[in-house]
């Protein structure tokens, strides 16, 4: 069964400091990937999400994720985070046959002014 | 247009109760997703509707867990004779068919449901 590991259940930046937030997914096919983010108080919204192609993605908010195939990874980046970037970050795979999706536990990321 | 809504947005109930969560997705979308997420614990697939297929149940908990879609729209989450560790928010989604998995969910608010 496909599962996904964030490893870091709680960060804490600084403004200005740069972001990378860890995922790995364990899965025996083709798969599709994906971050969540959820900030307080809203919903879950797609942040970005990669099919194919250029392994490295830009999503929104100056968020990019790349994809290495080899580490069966998918980390999230950003060089510079804003106060406004405090949320839960979810990473999420699924495969080509298969419809559902799996999530990683998230990672709760504090940003101080 | 209209996000997924689902309700009530709190629930409070005993221990040993049954209780019903809705969730009624975006116009058009076929696809529909129930998952828990708990304290900690990110979110746990619990049952999938896709059009008129069958359901896929198999992250359902227990057998006292039950989901049905009406219609191909409005789905129904219950949850019988309710335990404390049932407590959680029941996020729902719904999604667009899409070729090979290439889907973006919707989230609802959640319904957050506390068992006493």
């Amino acid at each position: 069964a496909q599962s996904v590991s964030q490893h870091n259940h709680h960060v804490i930046l600084s403004e200005a400091a740069s972001l990378e937030l860890g995922c790995n997914y364990s899965y025996g096919g083709t798969v599709n990937l994906f971050w969540y983010v959820q900030y307080p108080g809203q919903h879950l919204q797609l942040l970005l999400k990669y099919f194919s192609g250029d392994p490295l993605v830009k999503g929104i908010k100056g968020f990019e994720a790349e994809f290495i195939k080899s580490k069966f990874s998918f980390n999230l980046r950003k060089p510079s985070v804003q106060w406004s970037d405090t949320a839960e970050y979810f990473c999420a795979v699924n495969g080509y046959n298969n419809n559902d999706m799996r999530f990683g536990a998230g990672t709760r990321l504090t940003v101080k002014p | 247009g209209a996000g997924v809504s689902q309700s009530p947005s709190n629930k409070v109930t005993e221990k040993g109760k049954d209780v019903e969560l809705r969730c009624d997705p975006i116009s058009g979308h076929t696809a529909l997703y129930w998952y828990r997420q708990s304290l900690g614990q990110g979110l746990e697939f619990l049952i999938y509707f896709q059009g008129n297929s069958a359901p896929d149940k198999s992250g359902l908990p227990s057998d006292r867990f039950s989901a049905e879609r009406t219609g191909g729209s409005v789905s129904t989450l219950t949850i019988q004779r309710t335990q404390q560790e049932d407590s959680a928010v029941y996020l729902c989604a719904s999604s667009t068919p899409a070729e090979r998995g290439r889907y973006e969910q919707y989230f609802g608010p959640g319904t957050r449901l506390t068992v006493t």
